[in-house]
């Protein structure tokens, strides 16, 4: 089985800086997917980028950006100039190739400061 | 599109009630997910269909949670009889399921249930 762990349970940072959200995975699979979703106070689950576990280069999407260690299984994401609209639940999750059960963490609560 | 749509947003109830919760796919998605989020457990995946048909509930607590989708548009979650440890935030979520690739969950605003 799959587990998906989160040792940060809450963080913060100041507006503008850049902040690290922590994820450790347990998994035998060598082809897979991982994720971060965002889960703002409005309850909505949105994903924030992805991880194919075969592509050696790590994924980017304007001031998200993930540091994947597949030896090592670990799938930080980097927040660069955190705005207040960061402000959420944020989610790592976990899917086998070609399956639909996708394991998540526990969660980090971050909250950027003005 | 409209995403996935789920109602009712909020549910109270007593115990021992019956509740329904009920979710709209995105069309063309034939994949469909019941997750409930709770503070102990986080997100758990209850059940999942692939065209209309269940796949894996292995995720479904116990005997009182049952879930059926008896058409590509519509499925439902029902509790029955419903306890307060039900309480919980529950999410549908669908997708265009190919087998072998990548399949990205758009997931619906959540059904908010309280057990009293």
């Amino acid at each position: 089985a799959q587990t998906v762990t989160q040792s940060q349970p809450e963080m913060s940072v100041q507006e503008a800086e850049t902040v690290t959200l922590s994820c450790t995975y347990d998994t035998s699979e060598s082809n897979y997917y991982l994720f971060w979703y965002k889960q703002p106070p409005s309850r909505q689950m949105i994903l924030v980028i992805r991880q194919e576990a075969y592509k050696q280069q790590n994924a980017t999407e304007n001031r998200f950006s993930v540091n994947f260690q597949k030896a090592a299984k670990s799938f930080s994401l980097k927040i660069s100039d955190s705005q207040l609209g960061d402000t959420a639940m944020y989610f790592c999750a976990f899917m086998k190739r070609g399956n639909n059960d996708m394991r998540f963490g526990a969660g980090t609560r971050l909250t950027v400061k003005p | 599109d409209a995403g996935v749509i789920q109602s009712p947003r909020h549910e109270v109830t007593e115990m021992g009630q019956e509740v329904t919760l009920r979710c709209k796919p995105i069309s063309g998605h034939n994949s469909l997910f019941w997750y409930r989020q709770t503070m102990m457990r986080g997100l758990e995946l209850l059940i999942y269909f692939n065209n209309n048909v269940p796949i894996d509930d292995s995720g479904m607590p116990e005997d009182r949670f049952s879930a059926k989708m008896p058409n590509a548009s519509f499925s439902t979650l029902k509790i029955q009889p419903s306890e307060p440890r039900d309480s919980a935030v529950y999410f549908c979520a669908s997708s265009p399921w190919t087998s072998g690739g990548y399949n990205e969950q758009f997931f619906g605003p959540g059904t908010r249930l309280t057990v009293l």
